[in-house]
């Protein structure tokens, strides 16, 4: 089975600080990797996703993440949060069947 | 708003009783998946439909968990004799047919066993 991790699980910036958040996963065949945000008492929302040619992926609201396939990561980066990114992270793998795995989420906190 | 809705929001239920999910998801979308998310960990995917065909159900957590899409429309999930650690939050998704397609979550059903 597959799996994806988030090493960073509850992480404290001040606003304008520069972000980056961890996901590797253990797949070594075909995926797409996908970013969703859990905004407080909102539902899972797509922030960015990736499927094949560029690695560097550009989503909403000023993320981006990189895919690197030689170390089976794809690492969520801001260069300046605001308040209002205050939210959980998670990162998300396809893979074959269709199969979604989410990792354990990234809970960010940015002080104003 | 036209998004994937779920009820009820929220289900108390006694252990050993059964409950049942509905989920309605975005019109045009073919794909409906089933997750199961407890309180620190991500979303646990349980099962999809594409159209009214299940194509994958293997990870349903035991065989007290069934879904279903009649229609090929609307889905429910069903727990019979519910038990303490089916507590959690039931999430619902749809997407579009396609290996790349995102999905769209609804809120979520919170289910408490008493």
């Amino acid at each position: 089975a597959q799996s994806v991790s988030q090493h960073n699980h509850h992480v404290i910036l001040s606003e304008a600080a520069s972000l980056e958040l961890g996901c590797n996963y253990s797949y070594g065949g075909t995926v797409n990797l996908f970013w969703y945000v859990q905004y407080p008492g909102q539902h899972l929302q797509l922030l960015l996703k990736y499927f094949s040619g560029d690695p560097l992926v550009k989503g909403i609201k000023g993320f981006e993440a990189e895919f690197i396939k030689s170390k089976f990561s794809f690492n969520l980066r801001k260069p300046s949060v605001q308040w209002s990114d205050t939210a959980e992270y998670f990162c998300a793998v396809n893979g074959p069947g269709n199969q979604f795995y989410f990792g354990t989420g990234t809970s960010l906190t940015v002080i104003p | 708003d036209t998004g994937v809705s779920q009820n009820p929001r929220h289900k108390i239920t006694k252990r050993g009783q059964n409950v049942t999910f509905r989920c309605d998801p975005i019109s045009e979308h073919n794909r409906l998946y089933w997750y199961r998310q407890t309180l620190g960990q991500g979303p646990e995917f349980l099962t999809y439909f594409q159209n009214e065909a299940q194509l994958e159900k293997s990870r349903l957590l035991s065989d007290r968990f069934s879904a279903e899409r009649p229609k090929g429309s609307f889905s429910t999930l069903e727990i019979q004799r519910t038990e303490q650690g089916d507590s959690a939050m039931y999430l619902c998704a749809s997407s579009s047919t396609g290996f790349s397609q995102p999905q769209h979550f609804g809120d979520g059903t919170r289910l408490s066993i008493l």
